[in-house]
């Protein structure tokens, strides 16, 4: 199983960049790495996905270098909405072999500071 | 109703007891999955159904019984569990599995 490593909280002031990091130094081949955000009280809520490179969509970017064993997503401009516990996720799920692995990150706690 | 929903929305049960928990999506999805999230501990993966075909996880114990009656529905039954059980259970469904997943709000259970 790939293990990931993120740090437990980050801080913020609105309107800042925020750079988010994660390690997954054994992830495999086959591996896609995916964040997802949650609020108190809910279910997460992806964000974005990538395998290699870099991903944008309309929320974040995912930075993933050359040897995948780390990816940093990235939140423009945050705002208060944006404190949140965001979640690195490192797998695949191989449903026709019967096997899978999903290894969820211990998330990292955002607070944005106003 | 849209999305993924999930009920009972808090469960307070004793070790004996038998109960289930209910999970819907109404996004057309063909993957299915439980997740449980402790205090403690990073959200789990516990089962996967894709094409309402379950994918084994040896590690979960057996008093968890997860049934995916069609692509639609997924239900966690539970039997004797342990106070250690008590935590956020959470469904979540994507068209095609390691896809985005969507979360439904999660059962909190609480094992006396």
């Amino acid at each position: 199983l790939a293990k990931t490593t993120q740090p437990i909280s980050m801080d913020s002031y609105e309107g800042q960049e925020v750079n988010i990091t994660c390690s997954h130094n054994n992830i495999a081949t086959n591996d896609y790495i995916t964040w997802y955000q949650q609020f108190p009280s809910q279910g997460p809520r992806f964000i974005i996905q990538g395998y290699k490179t870099k991903v944008t969509n309309e929320v974040a970017s995912l930075f993933i270098p050359a040897d995948r064993k780390s990816s940093t997503l990235s939140l423009p401009r945050v705002s208060l909405s944006d404190t949140a516990v965001y979640y690195c996720l490192v797998g695949a799920i191989y449903s026709g072999a019967g096997s899978y692995q999903l290894t969820f990150g211990k998330g990292t706690k955002l607070s944005v500071i106003p | 109703e849209t999305g993924v929903t999930q009920t009972p929305r808090h469960l307070v049960m004793g070790m004996t007891n038998k109960k289930s928990l209910k999970c819907e999506q109404h996004l057309g999805h063909n993957a299915m999955y439980w997740y449980k999230q402790s205090a403690k501990k990073p959200l789990e993966l516990m089962f996967v159904y894709s094409l309402e075909e379950r994918v084994e996880n040896n590690s979960v114990p057996s008093r968890f019984s997860p049934e995916c009656p069609n692509s639609s529905h997924l239900f966690l039954h539970l039997h004797t569990l342990q106070p250690e059980d008590s935590a956020l259970y959470l469904c979540a469904s994507s068209q095609g599995v390691s896809n985005e997943q969507f979360f439904g709000p999660g059962t909190r259970l609480t094992v006396l």
